[in-house]
């Protein structure tokens, strides 16, 4: 059973451009949750989707960030016009149900020059 | 909204000493996990705690949740040098459908 599958690991944007960053849950597991990783930071909750529909997207930026996860197909993280500021680690995990154990992806490394 | 913390975010061992480090929630929790990172990589899952007073072992590494379910603990002894990462905990909040929320992580560093 493959694990969490993240791609690309390493994307290099210049200002301006669009990332997307892709994840393929785990087999069986339809929640799928984005998060953000800042140098030397914790976790930052963005967004949690389940198939088809975005079910808490608190952590997201209200710009230029968007999310879906549809119904064949991995979930793609998007941003739009990326800034120096949004180079991070963007993981993806995944989990059955909503309270159960999360799987990590590893993680898709953004730096925007 | 739920809170997790996790004070302090680094802390410093010689190998071979005890760690202890400590996580709580602004709300009681109907579980606790633990994850590790270790430089460069990302989240494992180590443990889940579920049951008030919980105490679970994994080698040299203890975890416990708090009586009241809003604590609690990670505990490893003698440190090694493959310790060294960041651990996370996360809590889920009582009621249907909540989801996880992670602390900010402790990094642990190891002095040989």
């Amino acid at each position: 059973n493959a694990g969490v599958m993240q791609n690309p690991r390493h994307l290099v944007r210049r200002r301006g451009q669009e990332a997307r960053l892709r994840c393929s849950p785990m087999k069986g597991h339809s929640h799928v949750y984005w998060y953000r990783q800042l140098p030397e930071e914790g976790l930052k909750f963005m967004v949690y989707l389940q198939k088809e529909n975005i079910i808490d997207e608190s952590g997201m930026p209200k710009e230029r960030f968007s999310a879906e996860f549809p119904k064949e197909g991995p979930s793609i993280l998007r941003i739009q016009q990326v800034v120096r500021g949004d180079s991070a680690a963007y993981f993806c995990a995944s989990s059955p149900t909503v309270s159960d154990t999360q799987y990590f992806g590893p993680g898709t490394r953004l730096t925007v020059l | 909204g739920q809170q997790v913390m996790q004070i302090p975010q680094y802390q410093h061992v010689q190998e071979g000493e005890d760690f202890t480090t400590y996580c709580n929630s602004s709300t009681t929790l109907s579980n606790i996990q633990w994850y590790k990172q270790r430089p460069g990589g990302h989240p494992v899952f180590l443990i889940q705690l579920v049951k008030s007073g919980e105490v679970k072992k994994q080698k040299r590494l203890t975890f416990q949740f708090g009586e009241a379910k809003k604590n609690s603990s990670l505990h490893i002894t003698a440190t090694q040098t493959t310790d060294v990462g960041t651990y996370f905990c996360a809590g889920e909040a009582t009621g249907a459908n909540s989801k996880l929320t992670f602390g900010k992580g402790i990094t642990l560093s190891v002095r040989p």
